[in-house]
């Protein structure tokens, strides 16, 4: 059975970095391509990039690149997503899925609040 | 970048009728053309994908097609259900970033 089971609500600082966990069955771990995808209230969605854990392969948007670092823990088969520097306009619920083409299981969110 | 623009951005409608969700590509993406459905509170639930393949336990009164030309698709939900008010989105995997539209919000009539 597919699980993607991510980390709570955050709260944090502008400036500071927020680091979201999505903990994958060993199935999705080994054979599946982890995106991330975020929603800012009351928004649509924006892709963030994504990562196969595998192989370590890692693509980022280019609005993001330089601030979000995706890494991957085999002992545990769980995926991370590291934002820094960041400004109240990361406010936003940030989703794991799997897949690339296709994304065809999505975690529960993991709420981010950016506030001084 | 691929811009995915959706129409209308929201529409009323009743249940029991058929409504058609337009989603278009700034150039041609092949059918490399997904549909998410987006519930408040919730996480996207996908329900199309390859502009016409259901997701195992989608309902058959959804349908993607698409325009020979690879830019133009549509969503269609004949005999609209109770369940079925929601947002919904189309995105584009044919290049990165893999974009999505805005989204569509059916909304009760």
């Amino acid at each position: 059975q597919v699980h993607l089971m991510q980390s709570g609500f955050e709260v944090k600082k502008p400036g500071s970095s927020v680091k979201v966990s999505c903990k994958a069955s060993e199935v999705t771990f080994s054979k599946f391509q982890i995106t991330w995808v975020r929603q800012a209230p009351g928004q649509g969605l924006e892709w963030m990039g994504g990562i196969i854990p595998v192989y370590g392969t890692k693509i980022y948007a280019q609005k993001l690149q330089g601030r979000v670092a995706f890494t991957a823990d085999a002992s545990t088969t769980t995926v991370y997503m590291e934002l820094s520097s960041l400004r109240s306009d990361d406010t936003a619920v940030y989703y794991c899925a799997r897949g690339d083409v296709h994304l065809d299981y999505w975690g529960q969110g993991a709420p981010v609040t950016v506030s001084s | 970048d691929i811009q995915m623009t959706q129409s209308p951005s929201s529409l009323s409608a009743s249940v029991g009728d058929s409504v058609t969700l337009t989603c278009r590509a700034s150039q041609s993406i092949s059918a490399y053309l997904n549909w998410y459905q987006q519930k408040p509170g919730q996480a996207p639930r996908p329900l199309i994908h390859g502009v016409s393949s259901l997701q195992p336990g989608v309902p058959s009164r959804f349908s993607g097609s698409a325009s020979p030309s690879g830019t133009d698709f549509t969503l269609t939900i004949s005999s609209l259900q109770p369940e079925d008010f929601a947002t919904y989105y189309c995105q584009q995997t044919y290049s990165n970033p893999r974009t999505f539209g805005q989204g569509t919000k059916v909304e009760i009539k």
